[in-house]
């Protein structure tokens, strides 16, 4: 079982909806990332946060909004979205983001833009 | 920069028989080397790793993966394929950037489809 946990599992919203998908890790890891996969592809690198700081932010669209409460959680804020912003978003989390260490990813929330 | 290739998008066995999923790299580093598989409507659940302790890496549900640097590549197998082994599977390798750019982050390959027939 995973210990990076996603909600929610499904989410439909329109393009001018604001939502949030949420993550939450137990395992004292210092670093948490969002990934998007679409269908039938590998998962792509969004944003990584180390240590509650945004290190890496891979040129996303500004309607993808990162925030890192603590060093447990991690949401992706979603506002003005596109159908093309379709796909399957992964939060994961490491013990630290270097080299190396395994990355460990959730079960994923489905978004569909309508 | 680190990169890797998966050969053959959709592999086909038939329950029993062996398992071969191909993975080659490129590192002009010693790489980091990571299996995952993910199942239908799932997330990506991590088989196996290699990090240079041992050149044959033992991952869970029977998998191992050979690291041959000679080929620069990182095969998964299986002896025996299980109907439950149906998966996309993912080879990655751990981004060995310098400095404050090194964040871990994973490179993936395509990813092969596995199908297993009874």
């Amino acid at each position: 079982d995973t210990e990076v946990t996603q909600t929610p599992k499904h989410l439909v919203m329109g393009m001018t909806n604001k939502k949030s998908l949420k993550c939450e890790q137990h395992m004292g890891h210092r670093a948490m990332y969002w990934y998007k996969q679409k269908a039938k592809k590998p998962p792509e690198l969004m944003f990584v946060y180390s240590y509650e700081k945004l290190s890496i932010n891979e040129s996303v669209p500004s309607r993808f909004s990162p925030e890192c409460p603590n060093s447990s959680l991690l949401n992706l804020h979603l506002h003005a979205l596109q159908p093309e912003d379709s796909a399957l978003y992964l939060c994961a989390s490491s013990q630290v983001a270097l080299s190396g260490n395994t990355i460990y990813f959730g079960e994923g929330s489905w978004l569909t833009v309508v | 920069a680190q990169s890797v290739t998966q050969l053959g998008s959709h592999v086909s066995v038939s329950e029993g028989a062996l398992v071969l999923l191909r993975c080659n790299y490129s590192s002009s580093v010693p790489p980091y080397l990571f299996w995952y598989v993910q199942y239908p409507n799932q997330g990506l659940q991590l088989l196996l790793k290699y990090t240079s302790a041992a050149t044959l890496v033992k991952g869970i549900n029977g998998f191992e993966a050979e690291f041959k640097k000679s080929e620069t590549s990182f095969h998964l197998t299986k002896p025996s394929a299980h109907m439950s082994d149906a998966a996309e599977y993912f080879c990655a390798v751990s981004d060995r950037a310098r400095g404050s750019s090194n964040t871990g982050k994973l490179i993936f390959g395509q990813g092969t489809t596995l199908q297993v027939k009874p």
